[in-house]
């Protein structure tokens, strides 16, 4: 069975600092893998996703994960992170067929 | 272009009583979901859909119900509300499955008292 686990419930950083949030995905297929960030009160959007083409993979706002099958991970960072970044960011897998396995989420908070 | 609506935004229910969450979707996606979100847990997925007529139960589905009559609408239904349904519920819907990006609604907040 697949699953995803994201290491830190929370994350703190300053403005103009990096951004790392950790996942590590179990699968016994190649994966497809996804990063969505909530905002508050808000639904989920994708940030970014990995189909097996290149392993770094750039999304919107400035965000890029990189793909490691040997450390079976898709850490999502950013250079340098934004007051408006602050959101709760969810690593999911795909079973390739009907369904997405979310992780526990990552509170990101962003201090002036 | 809407993408993916839901009613209500919240709603107060009394135990066992039952109700109705809507879903609807105007990108002619055939794949819906219904997920649970609740603090520390991430998402679960409840029922999903690959097209009208056909669903199927995810991780977590006692206590819930679904259909799917049109591609547009996937209606969630709770029978008897029970204190541990007390969540927020969000409706996605995608255009395949696999790699494709799953489009989620704004969610409905559920409290059970």
């Amino acid at each position: 069975a697949q699953s995803v686990t994201q290491l830190g419930s929370h994350v703190s950083v300053s403005e103009g600092a990096l951004v790392l949030l950790r996942c590590n995905y179990s699968s016994s297929v190649p994966p497809y893998l996804f990063w969505y960030v909530q905002y508050p009160n808000q639904g989920l959007q994708l940030l970014l996703k990995y189909t097996s083409a290149a392993t770094l993979v750039k999304g919107i706002n400035g965000f890029e994960a990189e793909f490691k099958k040997s450390e079976t991970s898709f850490h999502l960072t950013k250079p340098s992170a934004h007051m408006s970044d602050a959101a709760e960011y969810f690593c999911a897998v795909s079973d390739r067929a009907d369904k997405l396995i979310f992780g526990t989420g990552t509170r990101l908070q962003v201090f002036p | 272009n809407a993408g993916v609506t839901q009613t209500p935004k919240f709603r107060i229910l009394k135990i066992g009583q039952s109700m109705t969450l809507q879903c609807t979707q105007d990108m002619n996606h055939n794949y819906m979901y219904w997920y649970r979100q609740d603090p520390g847990m991430g998402l679960k997925l409840i029922y999903y859909s690959v097209g009208a007529g056909i669903t199927d139960k995810g991780e977590v589905p006692n206590g819930y119900n679904v259909s799917r009559s049109t591609t547009e609408d996937f209606p969630l239904r709770l029978e008897l509300a029970a204190p541990s349904q007390t969540s927020v519920y969000f409706c996605a819907s995608s255009a395949r499955a696999g790699a494709e990006t799953q489009y989620f609604g704004p969610g409905t907040r559920l409290l059970v008292l």
